[in-house]
């Protein structure tokens, strides 16, 4: 049970373009998702956390208009990255808390951004 | 501010041996502790957590992680290691979230190296 997925696994998209991360939870009723950026050899950097159908809540320093997060369902979270520039690189995990999987946030598999 | 602290990067250890990685926190009221694993390249995945009651907590692939309040310690162990336990392993705290939720706040990441 609480098993997180995330699509695409990698992209690799020219500067200025946008990409479109989907995280899912397959088994429960997400309540509440989160984005995370992860750079090599660090920790997570939580970016923002979104509840069912509101607007998602920033983190300080994480530009809300580039980074645009729907939550339109209760399994379903996108991010979108918003014309893409080379230091938007990096990995890009989300994870999931809700339904029988209260209190433990699930993580998906992440997603390897890389921006030419 | 709730917080966790990995003393150690890395970690080595040879194969048949106990292991234990540290996690000390740093908390106001009751702390829910948890721990991950994450493999090269792969989210995070969720070992085990403590809210409340027994000190002792076991979790998935044979790992436990006993609390201590008087050391404010949360150490991470496994009586025999594998080579395959070779990885990155996250401790966290909760923290309440400006959504008025929660969020995590992870330690920077221990290293574990499993050697044949």
């Amino acid at each position: 049970g609480a098993v997180v997925s995330q699509h695409p696994s990698w992209v690799i998209c020219k500067s200025g373009t946008s990409v479109k991360i989907e995280c899912r939870s397959l088994d429960f009723q997400a309540t509440t998702m989160f984005w995370y950026r992860q750079f090599p050899k660090q920790s997570l950097m939580l970016m923002a956390t979104s509840n069912e159908g509101s607007k998602a809540t920033y983190e300080q320093g994480v530009e809300k208009d580039k980074f645009l997060i729907n939550h339109a369902s209760l399994t379903l979270s996108t991010l979108t990255v918003t014309s893409a520039h080379p230091e938007d690189s990096s990995f890009y995990i989300c994870s999931a808390e809700g339904g029988f999987a209260t209190d433990t946030q699930y993580f998906g598999p992440g997603t390897r951004l890389t921006v030419l | 501010a709730q917080s966790v602290a990995q003393p150690e990067d890395q970690v080595n250890v040879a194969e048949g041996n106990p292991l234990t990685v540290k996690c000390t926190y740093s908390v106001s009221g009751n702390p829910y502790l948890f721990w991950y694993v994450q493999y090269p390249n792969r989210g995070l995945q969720f070992l085990l957590k403590y809210i409340t009651g027994d000190n002792l907590v076991k979790g998935s692939y044979g790992f436990e992680a006993e609390f201590n309040k008087s050391q404010t310690s949360f150490h991470l162990k496994k009586p025999s290691a594998l080579v395959s336990d070779s990885a990155l392993y996250f401790c966290a705290v909760r923290r309440l979230n400006s959504n008025s939720g929660y969020a995590l706040n992870f330690g920077k990441g221990t290293s574990l190296l499993v050697t044949p």
